[in-house]
């Protein structure tokens, strides 16, 4: 597709399931990107991969998130034994430069509504 | 801990009013600046990203200033429209690779 593109669009699910949150990123970019935003506020970083190596996994809050990236393509973003906490939007992102040192641009997908009831 | 700073948090104007809003961000380790336009319920749309101290960029009625000196960023739109109602979200990167976000400067454009 043009753009990048997430799913589901929304997810809602009790409290201690697991969820797995996919990201597609525009064809050939490089590097990808996966955020936390809260209502009102600035994406908040989560972790990132330049091709399918994780560069940086400091945002992860804690040990119930992974993410992986297995071919340097699609991207998933794991969440287990989810909490009330947990609930956000998770948006991803791609840049078809590598990410450190790049003046591109990221580009969004329109995220992943998840409630945790 | 990095930390990037915007004002004012909203801002209420009239149609035809020029405006600016500001992104202060960590002068150390700086290698870009970028802003983002995001309107509720869509995705964060890339206005600019600046790396160079006095950089200055426009696209339309839209410009952005960069000093990485001092560690901020300008934001200018002239006359504004109401279709730029949004809100303008700056974020800060180094050689790191992640950006940090500031909290965003949400526009109100009245007719």
């Amino acid at each position: 597709g043009a753009g990048v593109s997430q799913s589901p669009r929304y997810k809602v699910t009790k409290r201690g399931q697991d969820v797995a949150l996919r990201c597609d990123p525009i064809s050939g970019h490089v590097s990808l990107y996966w955020y936390r935003q809260a209502l009102g506020q600035g994406p908040e970083f989560l972790t990132y991969f330049n091709y399918e190596a994780q560069q940086d996994k400091s945002g992860l809050p804690n040990d119930r998130f992974s993410a992986e990236r297995p071919e340097g393509s699609i991207s998933t973003l794991t969440i287990q034994r989810t909490e009330q906490r947990d609930s956000a939007m998770y948006r991803c992102a791609s840049s078809s430069a590598m990410a450190g040192g790049s003046n591109q641009p990221q580009h969004f997908g329109d995220g992943t509504r998840l409630s945790i009831l | 801990i990095l930390n990037v700073e915007q004002s004012p948090q909203s801002l209420h104007v009239q149609e035809g009013d020029s405006t600016n809003f500001t992104c202060s961000f960590p002068s150390s380790n700086f290698y870009a600046l970028h802003w983002y336009r995001w309107e509720t319920a869509k995705s964060p749309e890339a206005l600019f990203v600046m790396t160079l101290n006095g950089d200055e960029k426009k696209k339309g009625r839209i410009s952005a200033t960069l000093n990485t000196k001092e560690g901020y960023s300008y934001l200018y739109i002239k006359g504004s429209q109401p279709e730029d109602s949004a809100t303008y979200l700056c974020a800060f990167s180094n050689l790191g690779g992640k950006l940090i976000f500031g909290q965003g400067t949400e526009l109100s454009v009245k007719p």
